[in-house]
């Protein structure tokens, strides 16, 4: 089975900081790769996806994440956040062997909080 | 846009209750999943399905079963709820490009 990693429980911003969520994963063959993000009452949704090519990925509202194939990472990244970015980030990932048909390895999350 | 419906937001039940989850997609996905998601636990996988009437158990199957009679629909039952079930409960399908799509989530309370 695989297993994700990532760092950080609980992470407490001022806006305009800058954002580093850790992402680590236990597969070295081909990955899917996923950051979603739940905000306060909402569902999950997709933020960004790296399937192949370029290892850094954009994703919605100004978030992007860099596939580090070598470091088996996926961090996502945001030079400027805002208190609306205040939600919960999950890493996925799924490999291509190992992986029972499309399911997902999700990580435990990241609560990211942004002070005004 | 695809769309999976949850038949509640909330639920609450008593211990020893049989229990039903019900979620819906309209993009006629193939695999469909249900997660239970608590606090820093993340998302843990309880079962999936890849057709209609196949099922494959995830990693916390024990005290649930499931059900796809039909490929939009996907429930989730609980035999008989214990409070240790008390969570939050997603369902999501997948497409095509492995992107899995959500549902609002039930938060089921057993009491």
């Amino acid at each position: 089975a695989q297993s994700v990693s990532q760092h950080n429980h609980h992470v407490i911003l001022s806006e305009a900081a800058s954002l580093e969520l850790g992402c680590n994963y236990s597969y070295g063959g081909t990955v899917n790769l996923f950051w979603y993000v739940q905000y306060p009452g909402q569902h999950l949704q997709l933020l960004l996806k790296y399937f192949s090519g370029d290892p850094l990925v954009k994703g919605i509202k100004g978030f992007e994440a860099e596939f580090i194939k070598s470091k088996f990472s996926f961090n996502l990244r945001k030079p400027s956040v805002q208190w609306s970015d205040t939600a919960e980030y999950f890493c996925a990932v799924k490999a291509d062997r190992g992986s029972t048909l499309g399911r997902l390895y999700f990580g435990r999350g990241t609560q990211l909080t942004v002070w005004p | 846009d695809v769309k999976v419906t949850q038949s509640s937001r909330y639920l609450v039940k008593r211990t020893g209750e049989k229990v039903f989850l019900e979620c819906v997609q309209d993009m006629d996905h193939e695999n469909m999943f249900w997660y239970r998601q608590d606090p820093g636990l993340g998302l843990r996988l309880i079962y999936f399905s890849y057709d209609v009437k196949m099922k494959e158990k995830g990693d916390i199957p024990e005290g649930y079963s499931v059900s796809r009679e039909k490929k939009e629909r996907f429930s989730l039952i609980l035999e008989s709820a214990s409070t240790n079930q008390t969570s939050m409960y997603l369902c999501a399908s997948r497409d095509r490009r492995n992107e899995q799509f959500f549902g609002p989530g039930t938060r089921l309370t057993v009491l």
